[in-house]
């Protein structure tokens, strides 16, 4: 069964400061995806990714499969970006079963 | 564009009552369809998956169990709710061979 641990558990910044959460994992997997978790509970998928680096506006992340290791950073960050970032990876494309980490919460100070 | 639907929002059920929660996916044909389960404090937890009507497979042994009566609805269903059971409960669905998991707003379940 993969393993999957995140960290850190807690982040606190001021706005406008670059933000990195970091996720690494046991086994080789078909795809990683970060996820965001607002107060309220909703979840949204941030990411789906198998290698290299995906960006969407102020949010990348990368994978190194090799290390079996992925970052989540987010540039400028802002208020809004408060929320839980959920790292989960799937063993079977297509039919993922996700494992899922136990998440950061991340709290940007105005 | 395809949505998902998740009721109720909230729930306060006694021990030993039973449960019914309701997932429904609008516009997409033959989804996967996902329970996940967030005990307070902890990460979340896949209880059953399904690639289709009637084919349900359980990965965590409990006293919950879940139908697919038609392709687009997910229901996850108690007989005798436990205090453990108390939890956020999440609908996902997925394309057919995508992996992306699109998530619905949850049931806030808690048992008295």
């Amino acid at each position: 069964k993969n393993e999957v641990e995140q960290s850190p558990q807690n982040l606190t910044a001021q706005e406008g400061e670059f933000i990195t959460i970091n996720c690494s994992y046991s086994v080789g997997i078909s795809a990683l995806h970060w996820l965001q978790q607002h107060p309220g509970g909703g979840i949204v998928s941030l990411f789906m990714l198998s290698s290299g680096k995906k960006k969407h506006g102020r949010l990348i992340a990368t994978i190194n499969i090799q290390e079996k290791h992925s970052s989540l950073h987010i540039t400028a960050s802002h208020p809004r970006d408060s929320a839980v970032y959920i790292c989960a990876v799937g063993s079977n494309f297509g039919n993922e079963k996700l494992t899922f980490g136990t998440g950061t919460r991340l709290t940007i100070i105005p | 564009s395809q949505t998902i639907h998740q009721w109720p929002a909230t729930l306060v059920q006694p021990v030993g009552s039973p449960l019914s929660l309701e997932c429904t996916v609008e516009g997409t044909s033959n989804p996967n369809l996902y329970w996940y389960r967030q005990a307070a404090g902890r990460g979340l937890q896949l209880l059953f998956y399904s690639v289709g009507i009637g084919q349900i497979s359980s990965e965590v042994p409990q006293n919950l169990s879940a139908s697919r009566p038609q392709d687009r609805q997910f229901i996850l269903s108690s007989k005798k709710l436990l205090l453990s059971d108390s939890g956020f409960y999440l609908c996902a669905w997925s394309a057919l061979r995508e992996g992306e998991q699109y998530f619905g707003p949850g049931t806030r379940l808690t048992v008295t």
